[in-house]
């Protein structure tokens, strides 16, 4: 079956150090992949994507994730948090044979402590 | 652009009253997606468009929900009748046909009482 698993309900990190969120999924076609970030009471803004080509892609707001197919993960990373990224990330895959149709992990939630 | 816009932002009835969510994609954009956000079940596909035509309403999780779109600019989720285990915030979100990324409005937060 389809899934993708963020094994982080809840991260806290202290600001200005670095952050790595983790994701993993299973999916039977080539996956395209994305991480959103939902501020509270907001929508979901797309922070990067990974469709081919390199594995290190770079995002908004200082955000990067990394594929690796042999390990089924595309982990998000950023070198130094700032108080403002305390959000709630998720993880999807998707594939163009299906559009925008989109399988969400079940998000991991961000703390920034000064 | 301005985006995905959804109607209402926030919406509060009473059990058994008929609820209608709106939601106007992307301009040019000819997928669209219905979300539902709750704490127990996270983000689900509820049913999504292409072309105007319902693909896949196998997320609807009763028959109390409808979804039209009766053309490129502008669809509908409707509760009829509402239930307070329908409280969540519902997402719509666009996009291209063919391509996998998904563009998302701000949301509807519905609350049944």
């Amino acid at each position: 079956a389809q899934s993708v698993t963020q094994p982080d309900i809840h991260i806290t990190v202290s600001e200005g150090a670095s952050l790595e969120l983790r994701c993993n999924y299973s999916y039977g076609a080539t996956p395209y992949l994305f991480w959103y970030v939902q501020s509270p009471g907001q929508g979901l803004q797309l922070l990067l994507k990974y469709f081919s080509g390199d594995t290190l892609v770079q995002g908004i707001k200082g955000f990067e994730a990394e594929f690796k197919r042999s390990q089924s993960s595309f982990n998000l990373r950023k070198p130094s948090v700032h108080w403002s990224d305390a959000a709630e990330y998720f993880c999807a895959v998707g594939s163009d044979n299906q559009g925008g149709k989109l399988i969400f992990g079940q998000g991991t939630e961000l703390s920034v402590k000064p | 652009d301005a985006g995905v816009i959804q109607s209402p932002r926030h919406e509060v009835t009473e059990m058994g009253q008929e609820v209608t969510l709106r939601c106007k994609p992307i301009s040019g954009h000819n997928s669209l997606f219905w979300y539902r956000q709750t704490m127990m079940r996270g983000l689900e596909l509820l049913i999504y468009f292409n072309n105007n035509v319902p693909i896949d309403d196998s997320g609807m999780p009763e028959d109390r929900f409808s979804a039209k779109m009766p053309n490129a600019s502008f669809s509908t989720l409707k509760i009829q009748p509402s239930e307070p285990r329908d409280s969540a915030v519902y997402f719509c979100a666009s996009s291209l046909l063919g391509r996998a990324e998904a563009f998302f409005g701000q949301g509807t937060r519905l609350t049944v009482v």
